[in-house]
């Protein structure tokens, strides 16, 4: 069964300051991997993905996660964390098998970015 | 581009009433998704349709719970009778195609509350 563990509830960073938030997975085959901030009282913002190639990925706002496949993580990175950062991520796989695509999510980890 | 719409934003119902959620997706997108999302919970699937067709409803609790999408376009999320524990954020999302490597985009949520 396909599964996402994010170990954190809640990160604290000082802006400016690099931010991980950190992301296991469990899926059947090559995953397909994918990360999603959501900010108070929206939906899903999709931020960025790993299919396949070069194992770290950039995405938006500055954003960039490395897929390690010996550790089975997704980890979100920014060299320097912003106030504006501050919101709720969620990690999601899918697998590259899958007949549905249907993407399992983490349970979030808040970010908050103090100035 | 419009994203994808929903409504009503908010509801707030007792519980062993009816509620319905309506979802309109992105235009040509043809795999659209029901998510529920507890607080402090990450998004749990509840239905995809492909077109018309139901791919996965392996999380929908039928007893309560459907949902249709007649016309291949917008959908309709029901609930009859509601419980306490359905309190949560139903959002809506759409994918351009049943690929797996691309993204969801996601509506800004119903959120339903059962008192």
């Amino acid at each position: 069964a396909q599964s996402v563990a994010q170990p954190e509830d809640q990160v604290n960073v000082a802006e400016g300051n690099p931010l991980t938030v950190k992301c296991t997975y469990s899926v059947s085959g090559n995953p397909y991997l994918f990360w999603y901030v959501q900010y108070p009282n929206r939906g899903l913002q999709f931020l960025l993905k790993y299919i396949t190639g070069d194992n770290l990925v950039k995405g938006s706002y500055g954003f960039e996660a490395e897929f390690n496949k010996s550790q089975t993580s997704f980890h979100l990175k920014k060299p320097s964390a912003l106030v504006s950062d501050s919101a709720l991520y969620f990690c999601a796989v899918t697998g590259a098998s899958s007949n549905t695509g249907k993407l399992i999510f983490g349970q979030g980890t808040t970010l908050q970015v103090k100035p | 581009e419009a994203g994808v719409a929903q409504s009503p934003r908010y509801k707030i119902i007792e519980k062993r009433q009816s509620v319905a959620f309506w979802c309109n997706p992105i235009s040509g997108h043809a795999t659209l998704y029901w998510y529920q999302q507890i607080l402090g919970q990450g998004p749990k699937l509840l239905i995809q349709f492909q077109n018309n067709g139901v791919v996965d409803d392996s999380q929908l609790p039928k007893d309560r719970f459907s949902a249709e999408r007649l016309k291949g376009v917008d959908s309709t999320l029901k609930i009859q009778p509601a419980k306490l524990e359905d309190s949560a954020v139903y959002l809506c999302a759409s994918r351009h195609r049943r690929s797996n490597t691309g993204e969801l985009f996601f509506g800004e949520g119903s959120r339903l509350t059962v008192l």
